[in-house]
C-alpha cells in the first residue's frame, strides 16, 4: 500500500487565487481528515469525513475553505480565495473504523505558500 | 471539553542523556492517548499509544489518570531521535484525536 498520498507536494500561489488540494486516503480506510499545520498554532483539524460523509467542519476557519469526498479514495481541500495567512502544511489522514487500535496515517503533506 | 497541553516547545538534551516529553491532558472520561513523531519535513507517524503498553525504539510512555499525564520517556537519547512529537488522546475508540501543539526535541552529539 503507498499509504495516503497527497498532492501536491508544495504549491506558491499569489493571495486571490484558489487553491486546490488532494487526497487519496488508504484503501479501506472508511475515515478521512484534513489537518494545517502552523508554528503557531500547531496542527488543527479542520474537517473530517466518516464513509464519504462531512461529519464535524467546525475546525474550517472561513466559508473561503470547503472540502468535498467525492468517493471513497478521493477528497479535495479547496480555499478560494487564497490569503497570505493561509500558508501552512496541510496534512491528509485516514484511518478505520476504530481509531483508538490503529490511529491515523498521515500523508506527507502539502506545503502551501501564498504570496 | 477535551485537551492536550504540551508544555515545553522546545528540549534540547546530549545525546546519551535521559528524555522526557511531557503531556497533560484534561478530559473527564477514560481517554485513549497516543505518541506521534514528526522528523523532519517527513509526515506524523505513530509512535506508541498506551493501550499497547508497548516500546517503540526505546521509548515508553505510562498513562497516569492521577496526574492526568502521559510523558513520554526514554533512558538514553540518541541523534536519530530529534523530531517534533506530539501527544494526542482520543475519547473513545470512534472519535477524532485532539493533539497537543508538540515538542521539539534536537538531541546533540
Amino acid at each position: 500500500d503507498a499509504g495516503v498520498i497527497q498532492s501536491p507536494r508544495h504549491e506558491v500561489t499569489e493571495m486571490g487565487q484558489e487553491v486546490t488540494l488532494r487526497c487519496k486516503p488508504i484503501s479501506g480506510h472508511n475515515s478521512l481528515f484534513w489537518y494545517r499545520q502552523t508554528m503557531m498554532r500547531g496542527l488543527e483539524l479542520l474537517i473530517y469525513f466518516n464513509n464519504n460523509v462531512p461529519i464535524d467542519d467546525s475546525g474550517m476557519p472561513e466559508d473561503r475553505f470547503s472540502a468535498k469526498m467525492p468517493n471513497a479514495s478521493f477528497s479535495t481541500l479547496k480555499i478560494q480565495p487564497s490569503e497570505p495567512r493561509d500558508s501552512a502544511v496541510y496534512f491528509c489522514a485516514s484511518s478505520s473504523w476504530d481509531r483508538t487500535n490503529y490511529g491515523y496515517t498521515f500523508g506527507s503533506g502539502t506545503r502551501l505558500t501564498v504570496v | 471539553a477535551q485537551r492536550v497541553t504540551q508544555p515545553e516547545k522546545l528540549l534540547s538534551v546530549f545525546k546519551g542523556a535521559p528524555v522526557e516529553l511531557k503531556c497533560n491532558y484534561s478530559y473527564s472520561g477514560s481517554p485513549e492517548l497516543f505518541w506521534y513523531v514528526q522528523y523532519s519535513r517527513q509526515r506524523l507517524q505513530l509512535l506508541l499509544r498506551h493501550i499497547s503498553r508497548e516500546s517503540i525504539k526505546g521509548f515508553t510512555a505510562d498513562l497516569n489518570k492521577g496526574e492526568t499525564s502521559f510523558h513520554l520517556k526514554k533512558p538514553f537519547a540518541q541523534e536519530e531521535d530529534s523530531a517534533m512529537y506530539y501527544c494526542a488522546l482520543s475519547s473513545s475508540g470512534y472519535s477524532t484525536l485532539t493533539f497537543g501543539k508538540g515538542t521539539m526535541l534536537l538531541v546533540s552529539p
